[in-house]
């Protein structure tokens, strides 16, 4: 069965360097996502990306993320000056279609330790 | 209360029970998703729901959606220690899926 992909499984890093969370959705798929999940909290919205572009994101993505699909296969989340807040599970995820009609199948996740 | 908040918190049942969490929301929804979530692991979807849907089964599983009191229901029959997860809903919104605290299901063998 097809699943979405995530490396590294376990990322440390010192504050203020620069993160690259890299995820491989599902080959058929269109809508391309990311969530983060702060431990013991929500899973959070942070960004949908569609035929190569943003399509919406949440306050949480702020100009320190940025998402990129820089070949047919992958889709990563770039994090450019990491904070300590910014530790936590971070979620790609994967539909078919758009977020309204369609099941989100998420990977394995990332976890970011920022020290 | 926020969008997607499920209730109870935390249930703890013996293996055979049935297990029923609840969800609530406040906007409107055009789908409702459940998700399974073992600990420090993915979330892996279970099922979804149109709004035009009262109704669903998968298995084990079955679902409720009543959007006139904006709350679903996850009823998940014959429990298994397998089950022992967190469960949560989720909500379509124009900005991505909407996740509620979730229920900490522990089935005990």
């Amino acid at each position: 069965e097809p699943e979405v992909t995530q490396t590294p499984s376990h990322q440390v890093t010192q504050m203020g360097q620069e993160v690259i969370l890299r995820c491989v959705p599902i080959s058929n798929h269109l809508y391309f996502y990311w969530y983060r999940q702060i431990l013991g909290q929500k899973v959070e919205f942070l960004v949908s990306f569609y035929n190569n572009e943003i399509s919406e994101k949440s306050e949480i993505f702020d100009d320190q993320f940025s998402v990129e699909r820089p070949d047919g296969s992958n889709f990563t989340l770039k994090i450019r000056s990491t904070k300590l807040e910014d530790s936590a599970m971070y979620f790609c995820a994967s539909s078919e279609w758009g977020p309204s009609y369609n099941e989100q199948f998420f990977g394995p996740g990332t976890r970011l330790t920022v020290l | 209360s926020q969008q997607g908040e499920e209730d109870p918190q935390a249930l703890s049942i013996q293996e055979g029970e049935n297990a029923t969490m609840n969800c609530s929301y406040k906007t409107s929804i055009n789908n409702l998703q459940w998700y399974r979530q073992n600990s420090g692991r993915g979330l892996v979807h279970l099922i979804l729901i149109r709004s035009n849907e009262r109704e669903k089964h998968s298995g084990r599983l079955r679902v409720t959606l009543d959007t006139s009191k904006k709350s679903s229901s996850l009823l998940i029959t014959a429990s298994r220690a397998a089950d022992t997860a967190s469960y949560f809903c989720a909500t379509d919104a124009s900005r991505g899926l909407t996740f509620g605290q979730g229920t900490i299901l522990t089935v005990h063998p």
